[in-house]
């Protein structure tokens, strides 16, 4: 599990900041998927990619947030403007072939929009 | 209502005893996956299942497709298995992404 690296941990930006979370997947797996999990509540797709095309970005909101997983690198999430409700713990999961097969979590990035 | 129920939804129980929590779901799925999540920690992977059971140290997970339907034990409990315990399935025709269930707090006290 300690494959999937997520940084940084903990994250504090102020309001209208730019947030960047970055993972890096296990060795071996192409696949990556974001993660939001709000205060209090459950955790929600946001979106899923491969090496260099984003698959479905259907839970990602539409507007400030981008995602993307170059060939060389981790795989980074972007937020633009960050606003108080984006603060949230974003995790990070890799697998090898998709969420038919075993997915590993990162330790999550912790944001916090101050 | 939730794709994914879980129940219950706060569980508290003495070291030893045997724990069950449970997940139904409402929608076609071609995997499901039971994880852990520490209080300010990361998730950890536990199972994932598309039929029957599978066993891992104190921990069983058991899934029934037809009732849509899945169960995880752990057996002999101890207060380190306290923790959140988060069933997700892939849904069918769904987004790529997994879709959770709200989670079953669980304390064992000792």
């Amino acid at each position: 599990n300690a494959g999937v690296m997520q940084n940084p941990r903990h994250l504090v930006r102020r309001r209208g900041q730019e947030a960047r979370l970055r993972c890096s997947p296990m060795k071996g797996h192409s696949h990556v998927y974001w993660y939001r999990q709000l205060p209090e509540e459950g955790l929600k797709f946001m979106v899923y990619l491969q090496k260099e095309n984003i698959i479905d970005e259907s839970g990602m909101p539409k507007e400030r947030f981008s995602a993307e997983f170059p060939k060389e690198g981790p795989s980074i999430l972007r937020i633009q403007q960050v606003v108080r409700g984006d603060s949230a713990a974003y995790f990070c999961a890799s697998s090898s072939q998709g969420m038919n097969t075993e997915a590993f979590f990162g330790q999550g990035t912790r944001l916090t929009v101050v | 209502k939730n794709e994914v129920e879980q129940s219950p939804q706060n569980l508290t129980a003495q070291e030893g005893e045997f724990i069950t929590i449970n997940c139904s779901y409402s929608v076609g799925i071609s995997a499901l996956h039971w994880l852990q999540q520490h209080p300010g920690g990361g998730i950890v992977s536990l199972f994932m299942l598309s039929s029957g059971k599978k066993k891992h140290g104190r921990l069983i997970a058991t899934i029934n497709i037809q009732e849509k339907h899945s169960s995880l034990h752990i057996t002999a409990s101890h207060p380190r298995d306290s923790a959140v315990y988060i069933c997700a399935v892939r849904v069918r025709g769904g987004a790529d992404g997994l879709t959770f269930g709200k989670g079953t707090h669980l304390i064992i006290q000792p």
